[in-house]
């Protein structure tokens, strides 16, 4: 039972170009998240999808676009890279549907560690 | 002012030791609280949920949830150097979870 995989777990870029990052579960959760986690500033939420085809804006969305592609995968993308997203991200995933009091149960995908230069 | 707000520590403990990890949130429409635990360049892993006031306990780890004062804690008994990492407060409300910064813990041998 993989969890949530996530891919790619390293990558460099240029300011300027364009990445996605994947996020597949095998849980048959129905919630799923993005993080970015940063030094001194812990686990920002950028999107989150709260049931297969919704998406919803978190704490950090500027820069970042997302897609539901299914139940299982939920993907983030980069139009235009920048040197402050040079950041560790966090795909997460939860069993419940949104707007339930312990939505807070995550499963986590291992981290990509992205460097814009 | 971050709506879980956590010491980042370090706090350092003898080996054998109780760790106490505090955390303090601001949005009372809260529900849910949970402590996770992230081993250095690792991912974190849930390791408690409480959802009402008091204490939950589970083998040497013990969360403990105050409401009225917005506190929620998280005890760890017989503290071993493999309990060393960041514990991560978080916060669970409508459709998102909020986290802290985290404390680091190193526990002495």
């Amino acid at each position: 039972n993989a969890g949530v995989t996530q891919t790619p777990k390293f990558q460099v870029l240029k300011t300027g170009q364009s990445m996605t990052l994947q996020c597949a579960q095998d849980m048959n959760h129905n919630s799923m998240y993005w993080y970015r986690q940063d030094p001194g500033m812990g686990l920002r939420l950028i999107y989150y999808s709260a049931s297969e085809g919704t998406t919803d804006k978190g704490e950090v969305p500027n820069g970042y676009n997302v897609s539901r592609l299914n139940k299982r995968e939920f993907s983030l993308r980069l139009e235009s890279a920048a040197p402050s997203q040079t950041s560790v991200y966090f795909c997460a995933s939860s069993a419940l549907a949104g707007g339930l009091s312990n939505t807070g149960e995550l499963f986590f995908g291992e981290g990509s560690r992205l460097t814009v230069l | 002012q971050k709506e879980v707000e956590q010491n980042s520590g370090p706090l350092s403990v003898p080996e054998g030791a109780i760790a106490s990890l505090n955390c303090t949130y601001s949005d009372r429409g809260s529900q849910s609280f949970f402590w996770y635990r992230q081993y250095s360049g690792k991912s974190p892993e849930l390791i408690m949920s409480i959802y009402s006031n008091g204490d939950k306990e589970d083998g040497r780890f013990t969360a403990q949830l105050n409401k009225a004062s917005q506190y929620v804690s998280l005890l760890i008994r017989d503290s071993q150097p493999s309990d060393s990492a960041t514990y991560l407060c978080a916060s669970g409300g409508y459709q998102k979870v909020t986290f802290g910064i985290g404390t680091k813990l190193q526990v002495i041998p």
